[in-house]
């Protein structure tokens, strides 16, 4: 099974909202609801911000959130601050394993 | 507060067996959940490896099942990864993390990762 397709960059400016698309397939994004986001800031590992497509940890703010269509999951960011520059993974179960996305770098412009 | 911490070799010869080991505190691992190897190759990917529950069931990722096990420490309350027959490819930062399946499959609690690299 292949990784997810994400785009490698996105940009915008602060107060701007983003976009970063997950592509998958019938087998994996498309036939579950467990689809995951996670922030990755240089130097520091992964956190989770989006689980179960659209729902946030406590202490995440409500800027982010999630959606999902068909094979495609999308996390949206509005409101852009400085802090929310980093790399962003998305995540799927996807049977008998688990799927990562390829990474999207946000840059605040 | 979950906190959990790689420990093993920075540096594995080509052909030979990466093993590492993540310590737990804050939580038992005999209690629940479970507990997953992750990595990150230099150019930033993220591939889950294996996953191991409290009552030792593992799951595999396909692309390593045959090189790749998961075990358990509970006296310690630690759990360890062996990957075997390393090549170049296997150079990553590898990580632990705690592995909810019941919240949607999700890796809530990470390690701080450590470096592996495999050469000669």
């Amino acid at each position: 099974q292949s990784a997810l397709t994400q785009p490698p960059s996105v940009s915008g400016s602060p107060g701007q909202s983003v976009t970063i698309s997950c592509t998958g397939t019938s087998s994996d994004v498309g036939s579950y609801n467990r689809v995951s986001w996670y922030q990755q800031p240089p130097g520091t590992a992964p956190k989770l911000m989006i689980y179960e497509v659209n729902t946030r940890p406590s202490g995440v703010p409500d800027r982010f959130s999630g959606s999902k269509s068909g094979n495609t999951a999308s996390l949206t960011i509005s409101g852009l601050q400085a802090e929310d520059e980093a790399d962003y993974y998305c995540g799927s179960h996807a049977g008998n394993t688990f799927l990562f996305g390829g990474g999207t770098k946000l840059t605040v412009l | 507060q979950v906190q959990l911490q790689e420990s093993g070799p920075g540096l594995v010869k080509p052909s030979e067996t990466l093993s590492l080991t993540c310590g737990v505190s804050g939580y038992s691992i005999s209690s629940g959940y479970s507990w997953a190897w992750i990595r990150q190759f230099p150019g930033k990917g993220l591939e889950w490896l294996a996953s191991i529950d409290h009552r030792w069931n593992t799951y595999y990722n396909p692309s390593l099942k045959s090189r790749v096990s998961m075990s358990l420490d509970t006296s310690k309350n630690q759990f360890s990864l062996k990957l075997n027959s390393v090549t170049a490819a296997d150079t990553a930062v590898y990580y632990c993390v705690r592995y909810d399946y019941g919240s949607g499959s999700i890796f809530d609690y990470w390690g701080q990762g450590t470096l592996v690299t495999v050469s000669s």
